[in-house]
């Protein structure tokens, strides 16, 4: 079974500075990846995710991920960091080739943004 | 968000309660889940769908049992609420391959 860790639970940045929120998974084969974000008190909104291909995957909102196969990780990151973007994020890993194994999510990073 | 509800938004209930959450789609989607919310541990699922009639346990299906009736919805049933069960929970669609889950507003459930 997959499994994904969140080194971090709780990083401060300043405003327009970068940002990388760690991300590392457990899995046999290639998986799927992805990111969300979740603002307070609102549901889960996909940032970006990886099937295969280009190791290096843009999304929304500015915000992009690179695939290490090596080193079984999925960062997000991002060159400047907006107010807006304080928010809780999670990554999750998802099974290629075993039908519609659910996803399982991290334990999520939650961001705070300072000015 | 695209054409996923869930009903009630709040709950406030009593220890020992049956307790009934609906999440309702319109995008014909084959398959559909119920996480859980908790501080320290992310989301967890209990349960899934695969089909009207389909469903399977995720990992703390403990407590909690699923039903779908029809393809639009899918209803989380706690049949003796527990404190343990104070948590915000999120239903989704969607699948792994696919673009993504979509999720729904989610339940903030507070059994007291």
């Amino acid at each position: 079974a997959q499994s994904v860790t969140q080194p971090d639970i709780h990083i401060t940045v300043s405003e327009g500075a970068s940002l990388e929120l760690r991300c590392n998974y457990s899995y046999g084969a290639t998986p799927y990846l992805f990111w969300y974000v979740q603002s307070p008190g609102q549901g889960l909104q996909l940032l970006l995710k990886y099937f295969s291909g280009d190791t290096l995957v843009q999304g929304i909102k500015g915000f992009e991920a690179e695939f290490k196969r090596s080193q079984s990780s999925f960062n997000l990151r991002k060159p400047s960091v907006h107010w807006s973007d304080a928010a809780e994020y999670f990554c999750a890993v998802g099974a290629q080739g075993s039908g519609n194994t659910p996803l399982v999510f991290g334990k999520g990073t939650r961001l705070s943004v300072i000015a | 968000d695209a054409g996923i509800t869930q009903s009630p938004r709040h709950k406030v209930t009593e220890t020992g309660t049956p307790v009934t959450l609906r999440c309702h789609q319109t995008e014909n989607h084959r398959y559909m889940y119920w996480y859980r919310q908790d501080p320290g541990h992310g989301l967890r699922l209990i349960h899934y769908s695969y089909g009207v009639k389909d469903t399977d346990k995720g990992e703390v299906s403990d407590g909690y049992s699923v039903s779908r009736s029809k393809t639009e919805d899918f209803l989380l049933t706690l049949e003796s609420a527990t404190s343990s069960q104070t948590s915000v929970y999120f239903c989704a669609i969607g699948g792994t391959g696919g673009p993504g889950y979509t999720f729904g507003s989610g339940t903030r459930l507070t059994v007291v």
